[in-house]
């Protein structure tokens, strides 16, 4: 069955740090772009960053640059979302989601079952 | 960043019946190799989103085939032929021809 895990979330203080993860199963992981895509509460979707297959293309919406890393772990069939200086407005439900594999579209074909991150003092 | 605009926002339907959700963009989703780059998900209630339609028409894996998605351009609607209990949730078009990937505000299907 082709699944994506997420993990990691839970409540932090505004400035800490969290680090999420997303583990993936029943689908070659290393040929698929991967997407971090979060809701806040009662809220519509947001794109938060994408990877390419390698690791070596990563691509954050403005409002988190310089405060988040997306990396991946090929060998280990996961993805990451490493999240610091965090803010109350980044309290959300966090998505990993896989990028369908036809090259330069952006679908997004499986998604996680998400996990929340509070950030509240 | 290319702005996606859903309407209806809420859309009670009677079961059997059909509905349509109108996804217009600010900028064109045609891309140069002839797709659009227009995606509709479905978020049913409790749920992460789920792939429905993907490059404006074509029916995921599993999808029913009373799901259809149609236009071209700007302009795209989203057309459920008969109506079924497990359809209620939020919809949501997506744009990915240009990045940052955004979506529509969704659009809340409930039964009357």
């Amino acid at each position: 069955e082709v699944q994506l895990v997420e993990s990691g979330g839970g409540l932090v203080q505004p400035g800490g740090s969290l680090g999420l993860s997303c583990a993936a199963s029943g689908f070659t992981f290393r040929i698929h772009w991967m997407t971090w895509v979060r809701q806040a509460p009662g809220k519509g979707l947001e794109w938060v960053a994408d990877i390419n297959e390698d690791g070596s293309e990563k691509y954050y919406v403005d409002s988190v640059k310089g405060r988040f890393t997306v990396s991946r772990d090929n060998a280990k069939n996961s993805l990451y979302l490493q999240m610091n200086s965090l803010r109350v407005e980044d309290t959300a439900i966090y998505y990993c989601a896989r990028r369908k594999v036809i090259s330069g579209v952006r679908t997004l074909d499986v998604w996680g079952q998400g996990t929340m991150v509070t950030v509240s003092s | 960043d290319i702005v996606m605009t859903q309407s209806p926002l809420s859309l009670p339907v009677t079961p059997g019946e059909p509905a349509s959700i109108s996804c217009r963009s600010s900028q064109s989703l045609l891309h140069s190799n002839g797709f659009n780059y227009l995606d509709w998900y479905l978020q049913k209630p409790g749920q992460s989103p789920q792939l429905l339609i993907y490059l404006g028409s074509n029916r995921a894996s599993g999808v029913p085939d009373r799901f259809s998605g149609s236009g071209s351009g700007t302009d795209f609607t989203l057309r459920i032929s008969r109506v079924e209990a497990e359809d209620v949730g939020v919809y949501f078009c997506m744009q990915g021809i240009q990045s940052p990937l955004t979506f529509g505000q969704g659009t809340k299907l409930e039964i009357k």
